[in-house]
């Protein structure tokens, strides 16, 4: 079964830092999606991303933060200067269509600022 | 706003026990309901959905789900289970007018004992 994989698995980083997180989403899969979960909490939506924009944000995902979809195939999440709070496992997924189908999730990347 | 709420954090059952897992949303409209299982160590994956239809729904690894909608509950339930059940529980509601995200509520932590 086709599987959305993500890199790095964990990542370590000092607050301030810039960190990319990259994802491979399922490839006949349209719509893509970042999630986050701090230790212990639920599952956030941070956005939706959809032919080549950002179609849905929450209001975590601030300046900070941005997606892209480089080359087809990747879609990643950067944050430009983390914190300490942006320590989390951050999970990319992917579906075919948009609510109706069900969300395909990567195994995460658990990212710890320092 | 749509929110989810999941009543039980942790649940401990012996082996054979049934399960019964609770799960509400806010939302009033159409809604497309979900659960998903994390494993120890592992991603999100898709137990089972409504969309429409039988609001009894069977998924995977004998669990199923039945959508209420007067209740606006869509409480997940396993006959019986077993050691390997152990996982976190996650109810997702998606739905309503220009969004394509999912909530999630904050998770059920099921710990079956041998």
């Amino acid at each position: 079964e086709p599987e959305v994989t993500q890199t790095p698995s964990h990542q370590v980083t000092q607050m301030g830092q810039e960190v990319i997180l990259r994802c491979v989403p399922i490839s006949n899969h349209l719509y893509f999606y970042w999630y986050r979960q701090i230790l212990g909490q639920k599952v956030e939506f941070l956005v939706s991303f959809y032919n080549n924009e950002i179609s849905e944000k929450s209001e975590i995902f601030d300046d900070q933060f941005s997606v892209e979809r480089p080359d087809g195939s990747n879609f990643t999440l950067k944050i430009r200067s983390t914190k300490l709070e942006d320590s989390a496992m951050y999970f990319c997924a992917s579906s075919v269509g948009g609510v109706n189908s069900p969300l395909h999730f990567g195994n995460g990347t658990r990212l710890t600022v320092t | 706003a749509q929110s989810v709420s999941q009543h039980n954090h942790h649940v401990i059952l012996s082996e054979a026990a049934s399960l019964e897992l609770g799960c509400n949303y806010s939302y009033g409209g159409t809604v497309n309901l979900f659960w998903y299982v994390q494993y120890p160590g592992q991603h999100l994956q898709l137990l089972l959905k409504y969309f429409s239809g039988d609001p009894l729904v069977k998924g995977i690894k004998g669990f199923e789900a039945e959508f209420i909608k007067s209740k606006f509950s869509f409480n997940l339930r396993k006959p019986s289970v077993q050691w390997s059940d152990t996982a976190e529980y996650f109810c997702a509601v998606a739905g309503g007018s220009g969004t394509y995200k999912y909530i999630f509520g904050t998770g059920t932590r099921l710990k079956v004992l041998a």
